[in-house]
């Protein structure tokens, strides 16, 4: 099984500011890493695929980098709808696995 | 766009059986553009694939739940089921009906909450 690592756990970031998340695989995924986004009481939505390809409607703010073990997700400008956990999953290989996530809130 | 819907029990003995339905609407089951998957999450933890069906009759599970899984459709209904058998505490979660057009998760329903308890 793939083990997904992410840090930091929690990042305290200020509205406008630039938040960088990072994501870790056991071993390389090639380019099968996706980032999701869950706020409280919600399912998860999806972000990024393709370890960069934004999802529909996803904004410019949210880009993603990296292949092989290492990935960031980025959000360039937070906003108040950003505050919100983030999460990294690989489907390279079975079973797919999610990283544990990072909390990302208000400074 | 597809919509999911998932419902079923929100309180499960243990030892027994989870039963769990998820109604789509915006996409068929049966027709192979989509997988199915379900996937949940403990109380205030992170995210366990537990498996997905394809075609209507290819799964594939999560090697530590796949002695206990079974994933389904029902093609008249328009439905993907979920049973988990054996159920203990451990299997207490808010369980997620999704689908991929690949192996990512593109749409994902709101989840429901199964309690294991007696």
């Amino acid at each position: 099984e793939i083990v997904m690592t992410q840090s930091p756990a929690t990042l305290s970031v200020s509205p406008g500011e630039r938040a960088t998340l990072s994501c870790r695989a056991s071993q390389s995924v090639s380019s099968t890493l996706a980032w999701y986004q869950q706020k409280p009481g919600q399912a998860p939505r999806l972000l990024i695929y393709g370890a960069s390809t934004r999802a529909t409607n996803i904004p410019a703010r949210f880009s993603g980098s990296g292949s092989g073990t290492e990935f960031t997700l980025t959000i360039s400008s937070l906003q108040s709808e950003d505050f919100a956990v983030y999460y990294c999953q690989q489907y390279n290989d079975w079973p797919f696995t999610f990283g544990p996530g990072t909390k990302v809130d208000i400074k | 766009q597809v919509q999911l819907q998932e419902s079923g029990p929100g309180l499960v003995k243990p030892s027994e059986t989870l039963s769990l339905t998820c109604t789509v609407s915006g996409g068929s089951v049966s027709s192979g553009t989509y997988y199915w998957s379900w996937i949940r999450q403990p109380p205030g933890k992170g995210l366990e694939w537990i498996g997905y069906i394809y075609y209507s009759e290819t799964t594939k599970y999560n090697p530590s739940l796949k002695s206990r899984v079974t994933i389904s459709v029902d093609t008249s209904k328009n439905q993907v089921s979920l049973k988990l058998s054996s159920v203990t505490a451990a299997d207490t979660a808010v369980y997620y009906c999704v689908s991929s057009l690949d192996y990512k998760f593109d749409y994902w329903g709101q989840g429901t909450l199964v309690s294991v308890s007696s």
